[in-house]
């Protein structure tokens, strides 16, 4: 079965500083995997997503993440923190005829 | 504009009636989900539906129903039987495929808080 593990509940950045969450997978079979943002309130909003082609993928706002499936990683980076950036990030696998989402990491980011 | 509306943003309800959230879509999608969350959990699937008129059990079926009637659209209904209603719901839908690299896209969310 495939399941995925935020490793951090909660991550706290300075602003203009590098973001990094950590999320591992497990999948017997070729998955693809998925970043998610969610701010306060509101409807998840997909940030990229990774497909078996590019192991480095680029999203929107700055983000990218890395497939690594030797480690089976797929952690979400961006060079430099913004303010607008505080949300609930959510890593997801691909399951059969769903997806399974991880429990979430939130990014706080201070001033 | 293309997207998937959900209404009402709140709803309020006493204990002991049924309420019924939409989910409207216009992206010309197959599937559709339901989804529960609660605070500082993920997200927990309750139905989700591949065609119209077929539609199967998430995690978390017990206490709520669904119809799809039209690939547009994808009601839930929380019924009396569901013990702790109160939370945020959250509509998606996506290309339905079989090769299992579909993105869902998510409404809004109705928030629900059950007296």
């Amino acid at each position: 079965a495939q399941s995925v593990t935020q490793l951090d509940s909660h991550v706290s950045v300075s602003e203009g500083t590098p973001v990094l969450l950590r999320c591992n997978y497990s999948s017997s079979y070729s998955p693809s995997l998925f970043w998610y943002v969610q701010h306060p309130n509101k409807g998840l909003q997909l940030l990229l997503k990774y497909t078996s082609a590019a192991t480095l993928v680029k999203g929107i706002n700055g983000f990218e993440a890395e497939f690594k499936k030797s480690e089976t990683s797929f952690h979400l980076t961006k060079p430099s923190a913004h303010m607008s950036d505080a949300a609930e990030y959510f890593c997801v696998v691909t399951g059969f005829q769903k997806l399974v989402f991880g429990t979430g990491t939130r990014l706080l980011v201070s001033p | 504009d293309g997207g998937i509306t959900q209404s009402p943003k709140y709803l309020f309800r006493k204990e002991g009636q049924n309420v019924t959230l939409s989910c409207e879509q216009n992206l010309n999608h197959d599937a559709m989900y339901w989804y529960r969350q609660d605070p500082g959990q993920g997200l927990r699937l309750i139905y989700y539906s591949q065609i119209v008129n077929d539609f199967q059990k998430g995690d978390i079926a017990e206490g709520y129903s669904v119809s799809r009637e039209k690939k547009e659209s994808f009601p839930l209904t929380v019924t009396s039987a569901q013990k702790n209603p109160t939370a945020f719901y959250l509509c998606a839908s996506s290309i339905y495929g079989t090769s299992g690299s579909y993105e869902q896209y998510f409404g809004p969310g109705t928030r629900l808080t059950v007296t």
